[in-house]
């Protein structure tokens, strides 16, 4: 079973800054990849798929890269509306496990 | 527009199944498939398992195999997951969620609001 890591943990960013997730499988998941952005309260939304295509409805800020086993996500300059926690999930094969996320909070 | 909506919260004690529903419109339901996750309190999304609305084939994440079976009805175009023998670590947010590259291999592309279910005694 393929294990996904996400780091870091936390990410404390003051709005403006630009950020960068890290997101790491276990073996190969060529790109498929996806990353959703989770708000308290509320379902997860497909952000990223195929490692960097951009989800509808999210602006050009946000930003996937990778494949194989190193996967990022970069938001270029982060607005409230960005603070969230991000997962990471691939799908390549089954079981399709998500990373622990990294929660992109106010500093 | 597509929509998943799933039934209300639900109060179980241990031991006890639990079935939650997944309706789904603005799509044809038959031609893609629906994953389970789950939530629990703090934790990661878990990926629970996936089913073709089209043949009925399942896969199941292994930790829940045995307790763990998805369905469908494609007749309501309703999804269901049912949960048995059901302990307290089973509390979580569930979520249906489908992915329109009608593969079993896809992004989740739309999620349902999430149905809580809460397992105490």
């Amino acid at each position: 079973e393929i294990v996904m890591t996400q780091s870091p943990a936390t990410l404390s960013v003051s709005p403006g800054e630009r950020v960068t997730l890290s997101c790491r499988a276990s073996q190969s998941v060529a790109s498929n990849l996806a990353w959703y952005q989770k708000k308290p309260g509320q379902a997860p939304r497909l952000l990223i798929y195929g490692a960097s295509a951009r989800a509808t409805g999210f602006p050009a800020r946000f930003s996937g890269s990778g494949s194989g086993t190193e996967f990022t996500l970069t938001i270029s300059s982060l607005q409230s509306e960005d603070f969230a926690v991000y997962y990471c999930q691939q799908y390549n094969t089954w079981p399709q496990p998500f990373g622990q996320g990294t929660k992109v909070e106010i500093k | 527009q597509v929509q998943l909506v799933q039934s209300g919260p639900d109060v179980k004690k241990p031991g006890a199944s639990v079935k939650v529903s997944c309706k789904a419109s603005g799509y044809t339901f038959s031609r893609y498939d629906i994953t389970w996750v789950r939530q629990a309190p703090g934790q990661r999304l878990e990926w629970m398992g996936w089913i073709s609305t089209y043949s009925g084939n399942t896969n199941y994440a292994q930790k829940l195999q045995g307790r763990v079976t998805l369905t469908t009805d494609t007749s309501t175009s309703t999804a269901y997951m049912e949960l048995t023998s059901l302990r307290s670590d089973d509390t979580a947010v569930y979520y249906c969620a489908v992915g329109f590259c009608g593969t079993g291999h896809c992004p989740l592309d739309f999620w349902g609001q999430g149905t809580l279910v809460t397992v105490s005694s």
